[in-house]
């Protein structure tokens, strides 16, 4: 069965600093898909990033960029420039390849970020 | 466009009553599903419908149950509340093609068993 470890259950980081988040997965496939999301305080989970195993380009979103090891069975969040509304809850997830046929994420659980001024 | 929206946002039961939660997807969504978030044992998949019909469920007692209505609205229903339902209970929605779109999530429900 396909899991997802977090093992920084809280990071922290100065504003403007940058910081990283770790995530290891398990997974037999060789097709599948990896996620991050955003859970402020406001609980509304928000998709920040995405990267389809396939791709050997790490995914980047503005200041949020991945570094994707396949063969590591690693995803890690990097956080460039932080700011205050950084601050939430980070969930990496996996999705499984597209002949599953399914949505079902396997989440991680979690790391909370704290940005100090 | 307008989000992914859940009703009610929170609702208070006592053990042993029955709920029912409402997820709206994005319009033109058609595939919906629903985790349950605990402390304790963290986001957890419960079920996923696609086109009215349950396409995956996850590993919850039979008292989990829910549907999808043909304008793709779902809900998802616990009868027999137990202390230990008391959770955030978030759906996600995504457009369904080949090329495997993301997920958008709701607010959540909180749901607290008294």
């Amino acid at each position: 069965a396909q899991t997802v470890t977090q093992s920084q259950p809280e990071m922290s980081v100065q504003e403007a600093e940058t910081v990283t988040l770790s995530c290891t997965y398990d997974t037999s496939e060789s097709d599948y898909y990896l996620f991050w999301y955003k859970q402020p305080p406001s609980r509304q989970m928000i998709l920040v990033i995405r990267q389809e195993a396939y791709k050997q380009q790490n995914a980047t979103e503005n200041r949020f960029s991945v570094n994707f090891q396949k063969a590591a069975k690693s995803f890690s969040l990097k956080i460039s420039d932080s700011q205050l509304g950084d601050a939430a809850m980070y969930f990496c997830a996996y999705r499984g390849p597209s002949l599953y046929n399914t949505d079902k994420l396997i989440f991680g659980t979690g790391t909370r970020l704290q940005v100090f001024p | 466009k307008a989000g992914v929206t859940q009703t009610p946002r929170y609702l208070i039961k006592t053990r042993g009553q029955q709920v029912t939660l409402s997820c709206s997807p994005i319009s033109g969504h058609r595939s919906v599903s629903w985790y349950q978030q605990t402390p304790g044992q963290g986001l957890q998949f419960l079920f996923e419908y696609f086109s009215e019909t349950q396409r995956n469920k996850g590993n919850f007692p039979g008292r989990f149950s829910g549907r999808q209505f043909s304008n793709s609205r779902s809900e998802m229903n616990v009868s027999t509340l137990e202390l230990g339902d008391s959770a955030l209970y978030l759906c996600a929605s995504s457009f369904w093609t080949a090329l495997r779109g993301e997920q958008y999530f709701g607010p959540g429900t909180r749901l607290t068993v008294t």
